[in-house]
Parts: structure tokens; sequence; C-alpha cells
């Protein structure tokens, strides 16, 4: 089970964002995370816990490994108001957390 | 550019049966293993299901066991998913998904890119 928190994060532009997802046992690295806006499709942001997807700005960095996981959004922009999801590739079956709305303060 | 386009949801009785579609443009299909990944109504994503590159191997969540099917046809670029036995909880829009990795071989990774979904409701 992924377990994600906050459920919602209230945030002032410019200012620095972390979300959290916590695996029930160990996924290793093996660890993504997503964007999504309403009424589009989910996007790939970071795989292996820390790696930008293409075209992700450095500002998206993760960390952790294990059971413990952190997205920091360094300094939020207007078009990252979103949910962001984590998913586990380590077990079958593959399993997202309940996501984090980040929404504006 | 890369495209996925799912069709095929609208409103179904339970019980009922529905298949859903999503054709590809933009890559070469016939190389990558493929998913289904659906989130409902104030729900979080739930991967469904996946195929391998070939369609030889598939794997299912244990929620849609035995009342899904997933299916693949390279020559048209185009995944397809056979949902019987209806259920209200299987109300979600339906996604599919580039997957990373190698199902023949046990493994997929992450998925990029999807597409933006397609919407079953089940409902009488």
């Amino acid at each position: 089970v992924m377990t994600q928190s906050p459920a919602t994060l209230s945030v002032s532009a410019g200012e620095r964002a972390t979300l959290s997802c916590r695996a029930s046992q160990s996924v290793n690295y093996r660890l993504a995370w997503y964007q999504q806006k309403p009424g589009q499709a989910p996007r790939l942001l970071i795989h292996g816990a820390s790696t930008r997807a293409t075209g992700i700005p450095a500002r998206f960095s993760g960390s952790g490994s294990g059971t413990e996981f952190t997205l920091t959004i360094s300094s939020l922009q207007s078009e990252d108001f979103a949910v962001y999801s984590c998913q586990q590739y380590n077990n079958w079956p593959l399993t997202f957390g309940g996501g984090t709305k980040v929404e504006i303060k | 550019e890369v495209q996925l386009l799912e069709s095929g949801g609208g409103l179904v009785q339970p019980g009922g049966s529905v298949r859903l579609s999503c054709v590809v443009s933009g890559f070469t299909f016939s190389a990558y293993a493929m998913s289904w990944v659906r989130q409902g109504p104030g729900k979080g994503l739930e991967w469904v299901s996946a195929i391998s590159a070939g369609g030889d191997r598939s794997e299912y969540a244990d929620s849609v066991k035995g009342r899904f099917s997933v299916s693949r046809d390279n020559s048209k670029s185009t995944l397809y998913l056979q949902m019987d036995s209806l259920r209200a909880e299987d109300t979600a829009e339906y996604h599919c998904a580039k997957a990373q990795g190698d199902l023949r071989n046990g493994y997929i990774n992450w998925f990029d890119p999807w597409g933006q979904g397609t919407l079953v409701t089940v409902s009488s």
C-alpha cells in the first residue's frame, strides 16, 4: 500500500512544496511520480525515485528509497498546481498512492 | 508526436460488457508493453492490466481478474480491454499507457506516456 501525505497542500507561487509517499513494504528505489491536471493525461515526472523524465524542469526533484520518498518542487510555478501521485513498481500488483493535491494558497 | 487515443467508454448496466480501444501513433507499438490504468470518481489511480509487447503475457489486478481481458493488435497499433460482468465499482476513467519494462521477463516499471482516457459508467 502506498500512502501519500498530505492529501492537500496549499502553497503560494514561488514557494517550495514537499510531498511525501510512504510504502507499506520496501520498494527499493522503484518509485515513480506523476502529475495530473483536470481533463489531462497523467504525466511522468520522476522514475527510479530520483531520475527526472525527459523534459521535466529541474525544479522537480525526487528522493528516498525503501519505504520513504519525497517529491520536492523548489519554486512553484502557476502550471504546477495539480495532483501528484506516486507509483511503486517493485512488487505486483503495481500500486499508486492516493495523490496529493497542490493548490494555490 | 506520440498519441494514445482511447475510445469505447459510455454508460453500461451492471453485469454488462464493454470493449475499450486505444489507438497509438508516434512510436513502434509492437516493441512495447502496454497497460490500462483507471481512476474512479474522487479516487486515486489504480493499475488494471498489462500486456507484453508481443501479446503473449498479461497481468491483471485482483479486482478485475476473471472479468477483464487485455489484448492487442500490433498490425493496427491498437490496445483493447474487454470488460465483462461490470460492477458499479468499475466506474472510472480508463487510461491506456505505454509501459516501460519487459512483461515477458516479469516486470513492468513506469508508464509514459498516457492517453487522456475514456469514461466508463456502470449504472442502471
